[in-house]
């Protein structure tokens, strides 16, 4: 069975320092896999995703992600938090031909002054 | 706004009771599905439709969970004798063939069951 584990429930950054956000993934053969940000109130968003082409994907808002075979990670990247960025960031695989999404657990970002 | 919508955004129940939830998707989406998220948790896939065939179904849905599609657009989900571990955030997400990956989001039906 495919899944993911984030290995942060929560990480707290200041405003214009770099984020990271981990994810690792456990699959039996090359899997897909999304970054997704829920912000308040609101439905989730895709961020950006991996489907086995190149292995730094850029997604939107200036977050991109490295797929690394090597380490089973997906870890989640920006160069610069801004205070919109406070979301739960979701990592996820899809399995079943892509019909159905796991999610990770959540890691909710904190960005402070 | 052309984004996936759900109705109502919250519901408060008492145990026993039976509700109802629609979702209307993104109009060319023909992939429909239900997720159910619980607080500190992900969302967890429920059941999905493609057009107006539910193709899967999660082991979460019990008998007590029925879901439709019947004209392969807006969709309803039915709790039937509600109980407290009902409450959750129940979401629905549409897509296309090919881009099942890719799913939009609802906003979401929160439910309370008392």
């Amino acid at each position: 069975a495919q899944s993911v584990t984030q290995l942060d429930s929560h990480v707290s950054v200041s405003e214009g320092t770099p984020v990271l956000l981990r994810c690792n993934y456990s699959s039996s053969y090359s899997p897909s896999l999304f970054w997704y940000v829920q912000h308040p109130n609101k439905g989730l968003q895709l961020l950006l995703k991996y489907t086995s082409a190149a292995t730094l994907v850029k997604g939107i808002n200036g977050f991109e992600a490295e797929f690394k075979k090597s380490e089973t990670s997906f870890h989640l990247t920006k160069p610069s938090a801004h205070m919109s960025d406070a979301a739960e960031y979701f990592c996820v695989v899809s399995t079943g031909g892509g019909n159905k999404l796991t999610f990770g657990t959540g890691t909710q970002l904190k960005v402070e002054l | 706004d052309t984004g996936v919508s759900q109705n109502p955004r919250h519901k408060i129940t008492k145990r026993g009771q039976n509700v109802t939830f629609r979702c209307d998707p993104i109009s060319e989406h023909n992939r429909l599905y239900w997720y159910r998220q619980t607080l500190g948790q992900g969302p967890e896939f429920l059941t999905y439709f493609q057009n107006e065939a539910q193709l899967e179904k999660s082991r979460l849905l019990s008998d007590r969970f029925s879901a439709e599609r019947p004209k392969g657009s807006f969709s309803t989900l039915e709790i039937q004798r509600t109980e407290q571990g009902d409450s959750a955030m129940y979401l629905c997400a549409s897509s296309m063939t090919g881009q099942e990956g890719e799913q939009f989001f609802g906003p979401g039906t929160r439910l309370t069951v008392l």
